[in-house]
């Protein structure tokens, strides 16, 4: 069974643009969590989204956001990058058992680096 | 507020011999966790988990043991091998799939 894909792998901003990532999630596994990876911060969640519909949200501003499609692929976009938004962002997929906590299974991520 | 804590960001074993990896926690509501393995240029990896339901949970090399009380979690790896050597990183959650991490350990085997 394939793994978590997430594109790009690698990519390179400048400050005030905007950006999106994408995410395919295991097949069979409907959520989808982002995580976002910083040597200061450590590995902070971001959201979750299962069935279209975003379940939680971490303590990040509204320039993060993100989206999930029918199909359970998952994108997130960052608007008005900063130079802090520099990071390894990290996309985890899971089945979604409806009770408790399931396991996430994480992609390779995408390296964005802001300019 | 760091609630969940990983207080050596290394450790070093001699391949053949025990890894103890430790993790603290301090919000009582968290009722699973999580260990992963990552490696440098991937996500991490899913090792082991336990539901607060239980003290230990083993699989093949890798054992987690929960201490409630003191809110306190340990990965036992054994034998440790030398490509055991990756960060580990242990997570927390209260009933949901938002994971609260630990900042990692560097693990390095030696052969």
């Amino acid at each position: 069974k394939a793994g978590v894909t997430q594109t790009p792998r690698y990519l390179i901003k400048t400050r005030g643009q905007q950006v999106t990532l994408s995410c395919s999630p295991i097949s069979g596994h409907r959520s989808v969590s982002w995580y976002q990876q910083t040597p200061g911060q450590g590995l902070q969640f971001l959201f979750e989204y299962f069935s279209e519909t975003q379940r939680n949200k971490g303590n990040f501003p509204g320039r993060f956001s993100g989206r999930q499609f029918s199909n359970s692929r998952s994108e997130m976009n960052v608007s008005t990058l900063e130079l802090g938004d520099s990071a390894l962002y990290l996309c985890a997929s899971s089945i979604f058992r409806g009770s408790g906590t399931d396991t996430q299974y994480f992609g390779p991520g995408t390296r964005l680096t802001v300019l | 507020d760091q609630q969940v804590k990983q207080n050596s960001p290394s450790l070093s074993v001699q391949e053949g011999r025990i890894s103890i990896l430790n993790c603290d926690y301090t919000n009582s509501m968290f009722d699973y966790f999580l260990w992963y393995k990552k490696y440098p240029a991937e996500g991490p990896t899913f090792l082991i988990s336990i539901s607060s339901i239980k003290d230990k949970n083993e699989d093949g090399r890798f054992t987690v043991f929960l201490n409630k009380s003191a809110k306190h979690l340990s990965l036992h790896i054994v034998p440790s091998q030398p490509g055991d050597s990756a960060v580990y990183f242990c997570a927390a959650a209260r009933a949901g799939n938002m994971l609260t991490f630990g900042g990692g350990t560097r693990l390095m085997v030696k052969p």
